[in-house]
């Protein structure tokens, strides 16, 4: 299965700001996906990324909101934009090889 | 879109006992993972099951896709074993993305 590093795994941030979260994997993959856990929740999938397009997002989710890099087959970031107290969550990236496999998830706090 | 039940959505344990913990999916699926997520937030995966039994350890897990279910067992469960289960499959002939059940929170006491 793929080794991903995803960072910064935590912050605390004012509202108002954006932060961008980066994924790295081990090896060239096709997609990459992108989910938020609300506290106490599920995990929630935001969007697809491919390489060479634009990100696919899911209903509720839009680009403004959530702008997503992919420059190449194993980098993918993903912007925060604007925040507030409600996008305090859980974000993690996952790549799908043998199975799905997860970043270590960044806890992300907004004041 | 399929459904995913988890079950039961907490439990508690003391150091040492067994468990059982039930994903029920309403509809064929091509891939079950069953995934545990620490109290730091990090997703591990379990297992890769989309059919019959595999055994990793103090953990196994049993996948029977006829009957659309599965079940994850914990044998002389440790306090490093709280955290959440979840459950998450893909559909067959639908979307390649995972849909994921609630979960099953897990305390492990000493």
């Amino acid at each position: 299965s793929a080794v991903i590093s995803q960072k910064p795994s935590r912050d605390i941030c004012q509202r108002g700001t954006s932060l961008t979260i980066q994924c790295q994997v081990d090896s060239q993959v096709t997609m990459m996906f992108w989910y938020r856990q609300q506290p106490g929740q599920s995990l929630t999938l935001i969007a697809t990324a491919n390489q060479g397009s634009e990100a696919t997002y899911e209903s509720g989710f839009v680009i403004d909101k959530f702008p997503i890099s992919r420059p190449n087959l194993t980098f993918s970031t993903l912007t925060v934009s604007n925040m507030s107290p409600e996008d305090s969550s859980i974000y993690l990236c996952s790549v799908d090889r043998e199975g799905y496999t997860f970043g270590s998830g960044t806890r992300l706090t907004v004041v | 879109g399929i459904q995913v039940e988890q079950s039961p959505p907490d439990l508690i344990l003391q150091e040492g006992a067994n468990s059982t913990l039930r994903c029920n999916f309403s509809d064929s699926v091509n891939n079950l993972q069953w995934f545990h997520q620490n109290p730091w937030g990090q997703l591990i995966n379990l297992f890769y099951i989309p059919s019959g039994t595999k055994q990793n350890g103090r953990l196994s897990a049993t996948t029977v896709a006829t009957e659309r279910y599965s079940l994850l067992y914990i044998s002389s469960s440790q306090t490093t074993d709280s955290g959440v289960y979840f459950c998450a499959v893909e559909q067959a002939g639908g979307s390649y993305i995972p849909t994921f059940g609630r979960g099953t929170s897990l305390i492990v006491h000493p």
